[in-house]
């Protein structure tokens, strides 16, 4: 079965710290790999993804993901986070349907 | 960017009583639409997939003549929840994918339903 697993339901960072927020996928999740942003009371945002090509993918507004094989793993990670990126993310992959992760809270201190 | 619409935000309805979620893609047309279910502190549910002039493909565990889905034209999917019951009260999204944009989606706001 697809799965896809963050292994943290919560992180608590430190505005300005760096952060990682995990996600392991199955091999059987087809390698079409989503981050999602869901501010409060909001829908799903696509952060980024990555369907093919370079391992790193980068949004605009500073977080990057990398797909590894090897590791089944596509992490996030921001070098310094902000109070505006308090919300929860969601790692999914597939194509034709599209499973989720159980989703991470990032929640930024100031 | 492509937007997708949900209507209405929020509905609190009676036990009994069937409850309408209507999801709209404003700029493009959708042949597939996607409904999915959140529950507090959990991921989210995909319910069924909706293809414009055909019948919805339910996943398993969900009930067909429960939660009714139309995609009449290329731009409305609509989710019909029947004979609502306390324990259907959840957040309801929708979402769409672009033609030509592989794998991707685009979500609604969501829906909060809320059976009394």
């Amino acid at each position: 079965a697809q799965s896809v697993t963050q292994l943290d339901s919560q992180v608590p960072v430190f505005e300005e710290a760096p952060v990682e927020l995990r996600c392991n996928y199955s091999s059987s999740v087809s390698v079409y790999l989503f981050w999602y942003v869901q501010y409060p009371n909001q829908g799903l945002q696509l952060l980024l993804k990555y369907l093919s090509g370079s391992t790193l993918v980068k949004s605009i507004n500073g977080f990057e993901a990398e797909f590894n094989k090897s590791q089944t793993s596509f992490h996030l990670r921001k070098p310094s986070v902000h109070i505006s990126d308090t919300a929860e993310y969601f790692c999914a992959g597939g194509y034709q349907k599209v499973t989720f992760g159980t989703g991470t809270k990032l929640q930024v201190i100031p | 960017g492509a937007v997708v619409s949900q209507h209405p935000s929020r509905v609190i309805c009676k036990s009994g009583t069937s409850v309408k979620i209507e999801c709209r893609s404003l700029d493009f047309q959708a042949t597939t639409m996607f409904w999915y279910r959140q529950f507090p502190k959990q991921s989210l549910m995909l319910m069924a997939t909706s293809n414009e002039g055909s019948k919805a493909t339910y996943e398993q565990g969900v009930e067909k003549d429960k939660f009714l889905i139309n995609h009449a034209s290329l731009t409305l999917s609509t989710l019909t929840v029947t004979s609502a019951h306390p324990e259907d009260s959840s957040f309801y999204i929708c979402s769409a994918r672009v033609p030509g944009l592989e794998g991707e989606q685009y979500f609604g706001p969501g829906t909060r339903l809320t059976v009394t």
